[in-house]
């Protein structure tokens, strides 16, 4: 009964080389969120879907890019990974913007060498 | 810079025992909302509080809230070894939008 899912679990990426993290969701929520959480730390915020329109948090570099092609998917793309880009990747869905709980997946953790 | 604080970081208590975690945060907030992680998984929500609330109830857990303090606290009642997990804090800060700040968490050890 997976509501949020996240493919792959887990990802190994070459520095460089560009990665593509997926997400589905069967709520029909309207907001789709990506966040980063590195070991230990807390979850942080890169961008957000409302319905098709894209707000990037002002702090996400611009490595990162989203991809929202229809209310089921939304995908996270990491044009050069660093290092410093290894960590869990966790996407979330709220039914509207305002005075919600968000659903989380599983997460990706990405690991770059 | 982050808005929440858990405290304490980490807890180590026996079954059966309650487990009281604390958060404090900076900026008025249009609800507080906690979340529980097991390792290496994503967060599940556990229960939200409006800012005109006080206290709210789920279950084994009660939440309180003082926006006056700025702060809010989790308790655990009766835990089970289950509830191992990092649970996390998040304020909902309307921006136009409720863009949840995570605290760093507190880490739960449930002990049989």
């Amino acid at each position: 009964d997976a509501m949020v899912i996240q493919n792959p679990r887990y990802q190994v990426t070459q520095f460089g080389k560009p990665v593509t993290l997926s997400c589905s969701q069967t709520l029909n929520h309207n907001v789709m969120y990506w966040y980063q959480q590195k070991s230990s730390q807390a979850p942080k915020l890169l961008f957000h879907y409302y319905d098709k329109d894209f707000n990037n948090e002002a702090d996400t570099p611009d490595n990162f890019q989203s991809r929202r092609p229809n209310t089921s998917f939304c995908f996270l793309d990491i044009r050069s990974p660093g290092l410093g880009d290894a960590a869990m990747y966790l996407c979330a869905t709220s039914k509207d913007r305002v005075d919600t709980e968000a659903f989380f997946g599983q997460g990706t953790r990405l690991t770059v060498v | 810079s982050q808005q929440g604080e858990e405290d304490p970081q980490a807890l180590s208590i026996q079954e059966g025992e309650n487990a009281t975690m604390n958060c404090s945060y900076k900026t008025s907030i249009n609800n507080l909302q906690w979340y529980r992680q097991n390792s290496g998984r994503g967060l599940v929500h556990l229960i939200l509080i409006r800012s005109n609330e006080r206290e709210k109830h789920s279950g084994r857990l009660r939440v309180t809230l003082d926006t006056s303090k700025k702060s809010s606290s989790l308790l655990i009642t009766a835990s089970r070894a289950a509830d191992t997990a990092s649970y996390f804090c998040a304020t909902g800060l309307h921006t136009g939008f409720q863009k949840l700040v995570f605290g760093t968490g507190t880490r739960l050890l449930v002990s049989p």
